[in-house]
């Protein structure tokens, strides 16, 4: 099993320009869920899904688009990039998000530069 | 006010020592608690659940005060590859799923 991924790992954007990351996971997890990381900010959740075709908005959801269309996939679009979207980006999955105790798994992050 | 509050530290202790971590949580309905941990430019990884008795694995033993709304981490005899960031993580819960609250982590450093 790969786990979760996510591509790519480093990304250099222009303010204004659009880009997708991209998470997938191989463990059949129903819920998946992206992170950003700041200095001094802890992990904050951007969006969620707890099943294909449903999705939900976390703590800081302005300035991102997501969409689950299979169990697997999970990108997160940045519609109009800008320098405070500077940021490390995790994706992460785990069993039904109805089970509370479940573990959440984490991809390697993606390291993203808004110019 | 912050979901989740940690000390950022950093903890300075030499191997063998023990170090003790707290945090609190602002939302008193929330469901699950649990330690990351998070090595430099790494991602998070589960180093164990909180139950409501306290558990322990090993060296190491989390508590859940739930009428004081806070959780703790305790390491017995520091190793130094136990050098890394702690993340205290509650899960709030809504009614379409869990969302998770990190905490902003607490950096440990054993030192030989």
């Amino acid at each position: 099993n790969a786990g979760v991924t996510q591509t790519p790992k480093f990304q250099v954007l222009k303010t204004g320009q659009s880009m997708t990351l991209q998470c997938a996971q191989d463990m059949n997890h129903e819920y998946m869920s992206w992170y950003r990381q700041d200095p001094g900010m802890g992990l904050r959740l951007i969006h969620y899904s707890v099943g294909a075709g449903i999705t939900d908005q976390g703590e800081v959801p302005n300035g991102y688009n997501v969409s689950r269309s299979t169990t697997e996939d999970f990108p997160l679009r940045l519609l109009s990039a800008a320098p405070s979207q500077t940021s490390v980006y995790f994706c992460a999955s785990s069993y039904s998000g109805y089970e509370s105790y479940n573990e959440q798994f984490f991809g390697p992050g993606t390291r993203l530069t808004v110019l | 006010r912050k979901e989740v509050e940690q000390d950022p530290g950093p903890f300075n202790v030499p191997e063998g020592a023990t170090v003790a971590f707290n945090c609190t949580y602002s939302n008193s309905a929330s469901q699950s608690f649990f330690w990351y941990r998070q090595d430099c430019r790494k991602e998070p990884k589960l180093l164990m659940s909180v139950y409501s008795s306290g558990n322990e694995d090993g060296r190491f033993t989390a508590q859940l005060n739930r009428a004081s709304q806070y959780i703790s981490l305790l390491i017995r005899d520091s190793k130094l590859s136990d050098s890394a960031t702690y993340l205290c993580v509650v899960n709030k819960g809504t009614n379409t799923g869990n969302q998770f609250y990190f905490g902003t982590g607490t950096s440990l450093t054993v030192i030989p």
